[in-house]
């Protein structure tokens, strides 16, 4: 089966500027996660929807992140404004509801 | 609160001998538990689980044993290959639908 896709692989922005990252995960998945990862570290939740619908944002810095999944399938993550310390990888993730996740590769953010 | 840690933020191997990678959960609670492998530019990739009314899983080449009396989950590699190389993360579900907790994760390195 095809695994999860997300674009772009990197991108480098100034702070202040806005960036959207696309997940579409694992066809059939219900449940799709963003995770943020800070170099050296272990991946942090950031927000989970099941089908078009949120589940978990508690994580989530709702004053520059926002997150859609509109149609319960595809999922994009805006962060307007950056600031320096979103340089990270976003990961995208889905999962069945049940058992582990299956990650994407990944968005590398750069904010100069 | 909730957290996932490892001991060890590095560990060297020669090539053919056995891994072992610790980690110390907090949540004694959590049902469910994973270890993932991410290599340098991927996304985590599922390597094995283990439910909490096991204490020991074992798969190709890894076993993960569980001690719920002290909180402690290992992930042991038999023979360890040079393709082994990575960062190994454990990763806790404290219930249900709850997204997966991370912890910091764990650099292998072998020698060849």
């Amino acid at each position: 089966e095809a695994g999860v896709a997300q674009s772009p692989r990197y991108k480098i922005i100034e702070k202040r500027q806005s960036v959207a990252f696309w997940c579409n995960p694992i066809s059939g998945h219900a449940t799709l996660y963003w995770y943020q990862q800070i170099l050296g570290q272990g991946p942090k939740l950031l927000i989970q929807f099941q089908n078009n619908g949120v589940v978990d944002d508690s994580q989530l810095p709702k004053d520059r992140f926002s997150a859609e999944r509109l149609k319960g399938v595809d999922s994009t993550l805006k962060i307007q404004p950056a600031k320096l310390e979103d340089s990270a990888v976003y990961l995208c993730a889905s999962s069945t509801g049940q058992g582990g996740y299956t990650f994407g590769s990944g968005t590398r953010l750069t904010v100069v | 609160g909730e957290s996932v840690g490892l001991h060890l933020p590095t560990l060297s191997v020669q090539e053919g001998d056995n891994s072992i990678i610790n980690c110390a959960y907090s949540n004694s609670a959590s049902d469910y538990f994973i270890w993932y492998k991410q290599e340098s530019g991927k996304g985590p990739q599922f390597i094995i689980d283990i439910r909490s009314n096991m204490d020991k899983r074992q798969g190709q080449r890894v076993t993960v044993l569980l001690n719920k009396t002290v909180k402690h989950l290992s992930l042991q590699i038999a023979a360890t290959q040079p393709g082994d190389s990575a960062v190994y993360f454990c990763a806790e579900n404290p219930s249900g639908n709850t997204p997966l907790v991370f912890g910091k994760g764990t650099r292998l390195s072998v020698i060849a």
